[in-house]
C-alpha cells in the first residue's frame, strides 16, 4: 500500500518568515496530493491540492510543488500570520483511498 | 448546509462495552469515510463507502463495523472497545463517488476514551 512521510513534525517561525513541509510517498501510482490545515479542535480543512501532471500550484499566500520522479512534494507559506498556525497533514490518493501524512505543528511567533 | 456532523462531541467507555459513532452529511454526497486519528500517526482510514450499500475496509479496519443504508448516514460500530481504540475519530465525505481525488469534508470529531 501507499506511505506518506511529512517532515517536520514541529516548525517554528517567526511572524513574516516563510515556512516549507514537506512529503515523500511510496506509490508511483498516486496522481492527487492535497493538503489539509486543521485547526485546534476541529476537523481538517483542504487548503490546496495538486494532480500529478502539474509541477507547481500557487494560491495567494500558499503553493505546492511535486517532483513525481523523486515521488515527493512540498507545501510553502510565505509571509506566515499567527493565524497560520495549526496542524498541516499532506497525503496521496491512488484513486479510491487517501493515504494521510503524521502531520506538522507549525507555531507562528508574532 | 449544516454539512458534515458527528456524535457524540465526547464519549468515555469502559473495556468490552460496544457504542455506535454517528456521522451524517446533507450535501448528497456519495463517498463517505471513517478516520482514526493518534498523535503523530496522522489520519488513519477505518472504513470507507463509495454509496448507499456499499463498504469496504481501510487501512485499520479490525475491531470496527460500518454499514450505509442511506446516502446520508455512516455509523461506525465498535464492537468491544479496547483501550487501543482511545483517539479522535473523524467522518469525511466528498462528492467524487468511487474516487477521492475530491475535497473530502471533515466533521468536528469525536473524542473517545475507553478506560
Amino acid at each position: 500500500g501507499e506511505n506518506v512521510e511529512q517532515h517536520p513534525s514541529t516548525l517554528s517561525v517567526q511572524e513574516g518568515d516563510s515556512a516549507v513541509i514537506k512529503c515523500t510517498y511510496s506509490d508511483s501510482a498516486s496522481n492527487y496530493f492535497p493538503w489539509y490545515k486543521q485547526e485546534l479542535g476541529k476537523g481538517p480543512q483542504l487548503i490546496i491540492d495538486i494532480r500529478s501532471n502539474v509541477g507547481e500550484k500557487k494560491d495567494q499566500r500558499i503553493a505546492v510543488t511535486l517532483n513525481k520522479t523523486a515521488k515527493h512534494f512540498s507545501l510553502h507559506i510565505t509571509e506566515t500570520q499567527p493565524e497560520d498556525s495549526a496542524v498541516y497533514f499532506c497525503a496521496a490518493d491512488r484513486g479510491n483511498m487517501l493515504t494521510f501524512g503524521g502531520g506538522t505543528r507549525l507555531m507562528v511567533k508574532p | 448546509n449544516a454539512g458534515v456532523t458527528q456524535t457524540p462531541k465526547f464519549q468515555v467507555l469502559k473495556t468490552g462495552q460496544s457504542m455506535t459513532l454517528q456521522c451524517a452529511q446533507d450535501m448528497n454526497h456519495e463517498y463517505m469515510s471513517w478516520y482514526r486519528q493518534d498523535p503523530g500517526m496522522g489520519l488513519r482510514l477505518i472504513h470507507y463507502s463509495v454509496g448507499a450499500g456499499i463498504t469496504d475496509q481501510g487501512e485499520v479496519p479490525n475491531g470496527y463495523n460500518v454499514s450505509r443504508s442511506t446516502t446520508e448516514d455512516f455509523p461506525l460500530r465498535l464492537l468491544s472497545a479496547a483501550p487501543s481504540q482511545t483517539s479522535v475519530y473523524f467522518c469525511a465525505s466528498s462528492y467524487g463517488g468511487a474516487r477521492t481525488d475530491y475535497e473530502q469534508y471533515f466533521g468536528p470529531g469525536t473524542r473517545l476514551t475507553v478506560t
